[in-house]
């Protein structure tokens, strides 16, 4: 079964510093979204992009759905120690909408 | 809290052994997935549902059976566990289109540890 490639696969950064993932994938999808997963703890959903070449925020968070909808991307500025966990990002194709292919992860670690 | 409930938290289990993990969602979504999440490899879909009654497989469907009578639970059973299936089990459910207040995420439960041995 098709995932997607993000990377990088785990980053350490520094508290303050701006953080970028990307997630690219081989098909096109219809619906790209973002998730971040606390140790212990079930996928939570951070942001949701519908159309190509969307830019959207949350709080630090800003993401994009690429334009040949194969790709996407995550930036958080300047990063806190909450920012700790996995990030997931996962595609959804139109007509297959019950269904989400989700990336392999990148795990961010914050240091102080 | 509205949201999707999974139980139990943790499991063990002899290799063999049967068993339903449960999962419950009280936002009347249509949709609900399971999914493992194995170190290394993401998540990945077990089956899904697209509403009561309806069932089809995911990615990775061996092994495992589900079943939705009602729009609220959607139990995952294993019918003869395998150390291969030692993961963390996740449920989620979703709107099944993108409707005036809906995402078009899922929402997904807290996970079900199991350890088969």
């Amino acid at each position: 079964g098709q995932q997607l490639n993000q990377s990088p696969q785990s980053m350490f950064i520094q508290e303050g510093e701006d953080v970028s993932m990307n997630c690219t994938s081989s098909s096109i999808f219809n619906t790209w979204l973002w998730y971040k997963q606390d140790p212990g703890e079930g996928p939570v959903l951070l942001i949701a992009l519908y159309k190509a070449g969307e830019l959207t925020s949350n709080g630090r968070l800003t993401a994009q759905f690429g334009i040949t909808r194969k790709d996407s991307f995550l930036n958080i500025s300047a990063s806190i120690p909450s920012d700790v966990g996995i990030y997931f990002c996962a595609g959804r194709v139109t007509g297959t909408a019950s269904k989400l292919t989700f990336g392999t992860g990148t795990r961010l670690q914050v240091t102080l | 809290n509205a949201g999707v409930t999974q139980t139990p938290k943790f499991q063990v289990l002899k290799t063999g052994q049967s068993m339903t993990l449960q999962c419950a969602q009280d936002m009347n979504h249509e949709y609900m997935s399971w999914y493992r999440q194995d170190p290394g490899m993401g998540l990945r879909l077990i089956h899904y549902s697209v509403g009561a009654g309806i069932t089809d497989q995911g990615e990775v469907p061996n092994g495992y059976n589900v079943s939705r009578s009602t729009t609220e639970d959607f139990p995952l059973r294993l019918l003869s566990a395998a150390p291969s299936q030692t993961s963390v089990y996740f449920c989620a459910s979703s709107y099944s289109s993108l409707s005036a207040g809906a995402s078009g995420g899922y929402t997904f439960g807290s996970g079900t540890r199991l350890t088969v041995v």
